[in-house]
């Protein structure tokens, strides 16, 4: 079963310095993969998604994601954190026949003034 | 253009009751999914729907029912509320026509069962 795993629960960064959450992946097979973002109180937005077509993903408000198949990882990054970009942040695998999600735990980001 | 929606936002309610949470999208797509989010677990999948009157078991199905008699709602009913399904749940949609299929979520219901 595919699955990921999120390194940091949480992360903090000062306002305009780079962002980086962390996020590794199990799967035998070239897998499907997402980042999603969580504001207080809010459903949840796709931010990125891998489609193999680059293993350098954009994604919107500034973030991308390498997918890096040496390392089983597929990292989340941003070269300037604005404070709106305070959220909690899922990496996303998908699988079956449905393309059922499962959700890494979570990393939450704090963005310091 | 409303996307997709849930009611209500908050409930609270006994253990024992039953609990029916609702789910509706405007896009007309195919799959239609509950997850449960808790601190700590991220988002689990309760049960999910590939088209009106067919519905499977996700991650974490028990205590739960749910039905799916048009293709643009998708209820979720707690048979015998517990306090153990205190929790926040997510609705999502998606035409899960591919490998890369995104799914949209609906803003959520924070249920407290007392």
């Amino acid at each position: 079963a595919q699955s990921v795993t999120q390194l940091d629960s949480h992360v903090s960064v000062s306002e305009g310095t780079p962002v980086l959450l962390r996020c590794n992946y199990s799967s035998s097979y070239s897998p499907s993969l997402f980042w999603y973002v969580q504001h207080p109180n809010k459903g949840l937005q796709l931010l990125l998604k891998y489609t193999s077509a680059a293993t350098l993903v954009k994604g919107i408000n500034g973030f991308e994601a390498e997918f890096k198949k040496s390392e089983t990882s597929f990292h989340l990054t941003k070269p300037s954190a604005h404070m709106s970009d305070a959220a909690e942040y899922f990496c996303v695998t998908s699988s079956g026949s449905a393309r059922q999600l499962t959700f890494g735990s979570g990393t939450q980001l704090t963005v310091l003034p | 253009d409303a996307g997709i929606t849930q009611s209500p936002r908050y409930k609270i309610t006994e253990t024992g009751r039953q609990v029916t949470l609702m789910c509706h999208q405007t896009w007309s797509h195919s799959y239609m999914f509950w997850y449960r989010q808790d601190l700590g677990h991220g988002l689990r999948l309760i049960y999910y729907s590939a088209a009106a009157d067919i519905t499977d078991k996700g991650e974490v199905p028990d205590g739960y029912v749910v039905s799916r008699s048009k293709t643009e709602n998708f209820p979720l009913t707690l048979e015998s509320a517990t306090r153990s399904q205190t929790s926040v749940y997510f609705c999502a949609s998606g035409t899960g026509g591919g490998y890369v299929e995104t799914q949209y979520f609906g803003p959520g219901t924070r249920l407290l069962v007392l």
